[in-house]
């Protein structure tokens, strides 16, 4: 998982409630993002964050919300606007001048809506 | 190969075999690719890249060869092992700006002993 550590492993969450996840990278990149995992789906984009203090809608990014106050660390809440939270949820770093990179992947958050 | 929905396309091979995963992409400017193996529960990890000016590209054990003319994508393994087991992506670079990926829905690789 290479430097980069998402937490916690597992979380639940009450209807109507806001939660926040964590991701944390020591790659030095500039580049993060989040992804939202389906079962049997592919990735799908929520935000991503090129820079400190910048960051940009993805394909869903309705019911979440992102900040990116150090370069390191990129935490995503899941909101109560989002009306079908449960999901894996991914984090992700990559270099970002100098052209296409390698996104390098977290362990990934399974959250569950009860 | 790839497909949409929540029954992802498998492929069964015997252990020592070879095996061949193919990718359909969607955008022929699209200049770098990515394959990922993801196992149950975790994040997908990096196998193998390419880029747009190559055909292909080898790794340990595994190959990697881009078709530009049809947009298609294989990623090779050799003499696959019970440890190969898991789900496969790939994924493409759009190019541009930003370093977005487009993910396929994923192949599932079961390895029979």
């Amino acid at each position: 998982d290479g430097g980069i550590t998402q937490s916690p492993k597992y979380l639940f969450r009450k209807e109507g409630q806001n939660v926040t996840l964590s991701c944390e990278q020591n790659l030095n990149h500039d580049a993060m993002y989040w992804y939202r995992q389906d079962p049997g789906q592919g990735l799908r984009l929520i935000y991503y964050s090129q820079i400190v203090n910048d960051f940009q809608k993805g394909d869903i990014a309705e019911g979440y919300s992102v900040s990116r106050e150090k370069k390191e660390s990129f935490p995503l809440t899941v909101t109560s606007a989002q009306k079908n939270p449960t999901a894996f949820y991914l984090c992700a770093s990559s270099r970002e001048t100098g052209g296409p990179h390698t996104q390098y992947f977290g362990p990934g958050t399974r959250l569950t809506v009860l | 190969g790839e497909s949409v929905g929540l029954h992802l396309p498998t492929l069964s091979v015997q252990e020592g075999d070879n095996s061949i995963i193919n990718c359909a992409y969607s955008n022929s400017a699209s200049d770098y690719f990515i394959w990922y193996k993801q196992e149950s529960g975790k994040g997908p990890q990096f196998i193998i890249d390419i880029r747009s000016n190559m055909d292909k590209r080898q790794g340990q054990r595994v190959t990697v060869l881009l078709n530009k003319t049809v947009k298609h994508l294989s990623l090779q393994i050799a003499a696959t092992q019970p440890g190969d087991s898991a789900v496969y992506f790939c994924a493409e670079n759009m190019g541009g700006a930003t370093n977005k990926l487009i993910f396929g829905t994923g192949t599932l690789l079961a390895v029979q002993p």
